[in-house]
């Protein structure tokens, strides 16, 4: 069974300090992963992407994630949090094949 | 270079009306998703099309039918809607013939039934 479960359902942060958003998946198979942003009243947007090529994935407006297989994780950072990061974060499962699968979703808040 | 594009954007429909909400990509993905979202649930699937002429039910059908009319176009249809079908709706495509690709997302489309 696949399943992704995001830790944190809010999470707030004064600008300028580090972000952390928090996920674990579950898979039977060596999966794809993708944390995507979606801003008030928008769609979603692909922040990045882990496709085994490296662990360490660096995404778009400075983030990045780690996948480490050991704790099936796949948590997103950035060290400094703007403003403009406020939003709805996912992050998603591709087993294989057709099919995403999507975390609750955790809303950032960052405090000026 | 469109992406996902969805129609209508909003649409306020009375209990029991029917309506159909429209879908098409120009990237010529084989795979299109129709989801919905609600507070706290993040996105739900509701059915998706893995090619062309195949359909195949997601985690919440029910309420729900979909047409691939072609390979761009990916519909999805609410016979008789009912408030609990009251939410944000998004169509997705991906190229799933190529491993580790994503999937793109038209821009929502927001349902209010009464």
């Amino acid at each position: 069974a696949q399943s992704v479960t995001q830790l944190d359902s809010h999470v707030s942060v004064s600008e300028g300090t580090p972000v952390l958003l928090r996920c674990n998946y579950s898979s039977s198979y060596s999966p794809s992963l993708f944390w995507y942003v979606q801003h008030p009243n928008k769609g979603l947007q692909l922040l990045l992407k882990y496709t085994s090529a490296a662990t360490l994935v660096k995404g778009i407006n400075g983030f990045e994630a780690e996948f480490k297989k050991s704790e099936t994780s796949f948590h997103l950072t950035k060290p400094s949090a703007h403003m403009s990061d406020a939003a709805e974060y996912f992050c998603v499962v591709r087993p294989t094949g057709n099919q995403f699968y999507f975390g609750t979703g955790t809303s950032l808040t960052v405090i000026p | 270079n469109a992406g996902v594009t969805q129609t209508p954007k909003f649409q306020v429909l009375k209990t029991g009306q029917s309506m159909t909400l429209q879908c098409a990509q120009d990237m010529n993905h084989n795979s299109m998703y129709w989801y919905r979202q609600d507070p706290g649930m993040g996105l739900r699937l509701i059915y998706y099309s893995a090619s062309e002429g195949t359909t195949d039910k997601g985690e919440v059908p029910n309420g729900y039918n979909v047409s691939r009319l072609n390979k761009r176009e990916f519909s999805l249809r609410l016979e008789s809607a009912a408030p609990s079908q009251t939410s944000v709706y998004f169509c997705a495509s991906s190229d799933s013939d190529r491993m580790n690709t994503e999937a793109f997302f038209g821009q929502g489309t927001r349902l209010t039934v009464v």
